[in-house]
This record gives C-alpha cells, structure tokens and sequence, in this order.
C-alpha cells in the first residue's frame, strides 16, 4: 500500500496568517491526490482534487499543488472558519489511502 | 441536493456482526462508484472498502478483507457493508461516500453510524 505522511501533526497560525501543509507519498502518484477538511463532528469536506482542482464552492483561498510524492495544501490568509484538520488521499490505486492529518489551530 | 444516510450502526460484542445501509437521494446512485469509509474515536480516516456502479467489482482495504462484504441496489438507491467476525479496532464511526465521478475521491458524505465493538 502507499504510505501518505503529512507534516506538521498540529499547526498554531493566527487569522490572515499564510498555511502550508505537506503531504509525502512513499512512491509517485502522479497528481492523483485529494485534500479534505474536517471539523470535529462532522463529515470530511472535499477541498482539492487531481492535486490542484480545487472542488466546486470552495473558496479560492485554498489551493494545491505537487507531483510525484510531494504535494501542498495552502490557505492563503486564514480565516476563522479554516480551524480544522486536515487530511491528504492519495487516489492513485487501491487501497485508498489517507494522511495522518494535520490540525489548524488557533494561535 | 445530494444527502447520504446511514443507518445500523450500534454495539457488539466481539465476533459478533453487523450490516450498515447508506441511503442516497438527489443524484442517479446507479450512475455513481461509492466507497465506506471509516474514522476510529481521536483517529484519521480509513478507507473500507470500494464498489463500482453496477456492483460487479469491490475492492477491500487489507486490515477488512475476508471480514467486511460491500453491495448495492440501484434499485433502493442503497448501499450496504456486512460486517463479520467484528473486532474492537474495528470500534469507528463509518461513513458513505460518493466518488465524484472523475476519480477515487469523495465529493459527498453521510454523517457517520458509530459502530462500537466491546464486551
């Protein structure tokens, strides 16, 4: 199975702040990964697909990028509603396959 | 709009089994592949197991196979995922989601059934 490693585990930014977070394959996946928000009790929140397509209604605030085994999620300035985790899925091959997460926390 | 609702979630003893229901509405589920995706208490999310539009291919995640058996019925816009032989790390909330159609990722998801396996 492809491994997915994000980084960091928990991340303190304030509102405006610029947000990147990592996400690392264990082998290419070429662009076949997709970025999901989820707030606590809630379902997961499809953001970015294809790496870079960023999904229908989602504020443009957010964008991805990335190739290969490494990939980017960025907020450009954080806003309130963006405290949440944040997880990658490669969708390369079976077994999907989901980072670890990231939490945005407020500073 | 689109809304999937699960149904069957609950506690049971180790061993023991359980069938979760994923009902869809506001869009053609025959059209769509849709996948089961679980989440542990304070844990990421785990990808189950995955089925086509038309129910002929299913593929499982490792730690499920042999256990878990994911159906359809275009006909009840429902989808299904028989839990057996359940053990206490299978303890997670369990949601349906629908692929988007151009790749393996999910555009929307129920809220979750929990499903609790203890003694």
């Amino acid at each position: 199975d492809i491994q997915m490693t994000q980084s960091p585990s928990t991340l303190s930014a304030s509102v405006g702040d610029r947000v990147t977070i990592t996400c690392r394959a264990s082998q290419s996946i070429s662009t076949w990964l997709a970025w999901y928000q989820q707030k606590p009790g809630k379902a997961p929140k499809l953001l970015i697909y294809k790496a870079s397509s960023l999904q229908s209604g989602v504020p443009s605030r957010f964008s991805g990028s990335g190739s290969g085994t490494e990939f980017t999620l960025t907020i450009s300035s954080l806003q309130p509603d963006d405290f949440a985790t944040y997880y990658c899925q490669q969708h390369n091959s079976y077994s999907l396959t989901f980072g670890g997460g990231t939490k945005v926390e407020i500073k | 709009e689109v809304h999937l609702v699960e149904s069957g979630g609950g506690l049971v003893q180790p061993g023991g089994s359980l069938r979760l229901s994923c009902v869809a509405s506001g869009f053609t589920f025959s059209t769509f592949e849709m996948s089961w995706v679980r989440q542990a208490p304070g844990k990421g999310l785990e990808w189950v197991s995955y089925i086509n539009n038309r129910g002929t291919t299913t593929h499982y995640a490792d730690s499920v196979k042999g256990r878990f058996t994911v159906s359809r019925d275009n006909a009840k816009n429902s989808l299904y995922l028989q839990m057996n032989s359940l053990r206490a790390e299978d303890t997670a909330v369990y949601y349906c989601a629908k692929e988007l159609g151009s790749g393996d990722y999910f555009d929307y998801w129920g809220q979750g059934t929990l499903v609790t396996v203890s003694s």
